[in-house]
């Protein structure tokens, strides 16, 4: 069976500081793996996808991942955070359903605080 | 253009009552998916539909949920007999290709269900 960890359920940077959200999956088979964002009341929005191309994935806003197979990881960085980047980030992975569908497995969700 | 739009964003029901929570997707879009978001959890997946077919519904947590899109655009979802436990956002999400669940979704902005 499919899943994700998000190994953090918080994490605080300053401004202008690296951001790194950690990932770790599980998967049976060689999976599609997406980060999105969501802001307070806000819908979910993609920052980037992994399907089996380039291991390194570059997103929306500066936000990059590495697919790192031998380690199971898909870890969300970014060189310098702003203000604007605290909300909750969900590591998704793909997973295959019923009648040849497949659906998005969520991790519980890491919330970035970015303090001034 | 428009996104995904959901409707009520936010519903009281009596424990007991039954409620419909209404997605209206992308123009255009095949793929949607019916999720839920208890507080302080990742969206856990509840359906999927390819245009007016229902393809997987193996997260319904019960019998009383029940979901439909009936011309293959606009889909809602029914609760009946609504218990405390089911008090979460359902969210709903379309994409454009027939493997949705292997691609970008486009998130609404979801439905918050409170039950008394």
């Amino acid at each position: 069976a499919q899943s994700v960890t998000q190994l953090d359920s918080h994490v605080s940077v300053s401004e202008g500081t690296p951001v790194l959200l950690r990932c770790n999956y599980s998967s049976s088979y060689s999976p599609s793996l997406f980060w999105y964002v969501q802001h307070p009341n806000k819908g979910l929005q993609l920052l980037l996808k992994y399907t089996s191309a380039a291991t390194l994935v570059k997103g929306i806003n500066g936000f990059e991942a590495e697919f790192k197979k031998s380690e199971t990881s898909f870890h969300l960085t970014k060189p310098s955070a702003h203000m604007s980047d605290a909300a909750e980030y969900f590591c998704v992975v793909t997973s295959p359903g019923t009648s040849g569908t497949y659906k998005y497995i969520f991790g519980t969700g890491t919330r970035l605080k970015v303090l001034a | 253009g428009a996104g995904v739009s959901q409707s009520p964003r936010y519903k009281v029901a009596k424990r007991g009552q039954d409620v419909a929570l209404r997605c209206d997707p992308i123009s255009g879009h095949v793929s949607l998916f019916w999720y839920q978001q208890a507080l302080g959890q990742g969206p856990e997946f509840l359906t999927y539909f390819q245009n007016e077919a229902q393809l997987d519904k193996s997260g319904l947590p019960s019998d009383r949920f029940f979901a439909e899109r009936p011309e293959g655009s606009v889909s809602t979802l029914k609760i009946q007999r609504t218990q405390q436990e089911d008090s979460a956002v359902y969210l709903c999400a379309s994409s454009s290709r027939l493997a949705g669940g292997l691609d970008e979704q486009y998130f609404g902005p979801g439905t918050r269900l409170t039950v008394t």
